[in-house]
C-alpha cells in the first residue's frame, strides 16, 4: 500500500528542546516536502527536496531543518523550538514535482511548544 | 505571487443538499488547479484536479470547472452526504514553484443527518 508514514502523530515539548519529525515514503518517490497548516492559513511549504542530498527552502522555513540522505526518508528538524512552530505538520511526496504525478500526504503531526 | 481565496466557512448542510465551496486564484502563469480533502485525523487526499482552463474535474460525485476567465475553480456536489463532512482546500500549482502547492485556507463541511 502506498503511504507516507509520520511520526510521532502527537507531541508536546518545551521551549528549546530539539526534537526530529520523522518522514517515510514507500513509494520510491523523488520529490518531498514538509507543509505546516495553521488556522486561517491554510498549508504553507516549509521545505521541499527534489532528491537525494538536494534540499531547499520553502515559504517559511526558519526555525527549521531537513535532511534527505536516503530516498524514502525526510526528517524535518527544530533545533531549539518556539511556540509560534505550535501547528499541524504534515509531510508529502511525489513521484517527481509535477502536477501530473499525485502528491501524497502523511497523516500529520500535531506540535505543541510550551 | 501565488494565492488562493476560499469562501469563508464554516459550511453546515443537511443531507442531499447541494454543495457549492468558491474558490478564486491569482497565479503569474498558467497554473494547475486541485481540490484536496482532510476528513478528521487524516492527512490530505486528493480529490479532483484540472490542468488546463476549460478543464472539469470530476470525482465521488463532486466537479469543479478551471474558469480562466473569472480565474475560479468552484467545488460542486448535487447531493452531499454525512460521510462528505471535511475540511476542502483549494490549491494552485504554478511551473516555476518546484512542485510546490499554495493553498486557500480551507473550508470546513458538516453534513447533518
Amino acid at each position: 500500500e502506498a503511504q507516507v508514514t509520520q511520526n510521532p502523530r502527537y507531541l508536546i515539548t518545551v521551549t528549546g528542546k530539539k526534537l526530529t519529525v520523522t518522514c517515510s515514503q514507500n513509494m520510491n518517490h523523488e520529490y518531498m516536502s514538509w507543509y505546516r497548516q495553521d488556522p486561517g492559513l491554510g498549508l504553507r511549504q516549509i521545505y521541499y527536496s527534489m532528491n537525494v542530498e538536494v534540499t531547499d527552502k520553502g515559504d517559511v522555513p526558519e526555525g527549521y531543518k531537513v535532511s534527505r540522505k536516503e530516498k524514502r526518508n525526510f526528517p524535518l528538524i527544530l533545533e531549539s523550538p518556539s511556540p509560534n512552530q505550535t501547528s499541524l505538520y504534515f509531510c508529502a511526496s511525489s513521484l517527481l514535482p509535477s502536477p501530473e504525478n499525485i502528491q501524497y500526504f502523511g497523516a500529520g503531526t500535531r506540535l505543541s511548544v510550551l | 505571487g501565488n494565492s488562493v481565496t476560499q469562501m469563508e466557512g464554516p459550511v453546515t448542510l443537511s443531507e442531499e443538499a447541494f454543495l457549492t465551496i468558491n474558490c478564486t486564484y491569482t497565479a503569474t502563469g498558467y497554473p494547475s488547479l486541485f481540490w484536496y480533502v482532510q476528513y478528521p485525523g487524516e492527512g490530505l487526499q486528493l480529490l479532483l484536479k484540472a490542468t488546463k482552463a476549460d478543464d472539469k474535474g470530476s470525482n465521488k460525485g463532486f466537479e469543479a470547472t478551471y474558469r480562466k476567465e473569472t480565474t475560479s475553480f468552484h467545488l460542486e456536489k448535487g447531493s452531499v452526504q454525512v460521510s462528505d463532512s471535511a475540511v476542502y482546500f483549494c490549491a494552485l500549482w504554478e511551473g516555476t514553484s518546484y512542485g510546490k502547492l499554495t493553498f486557500g485556507q480551507g473550508t470546513i463541511l458538516t453534513v447533518h443527518p
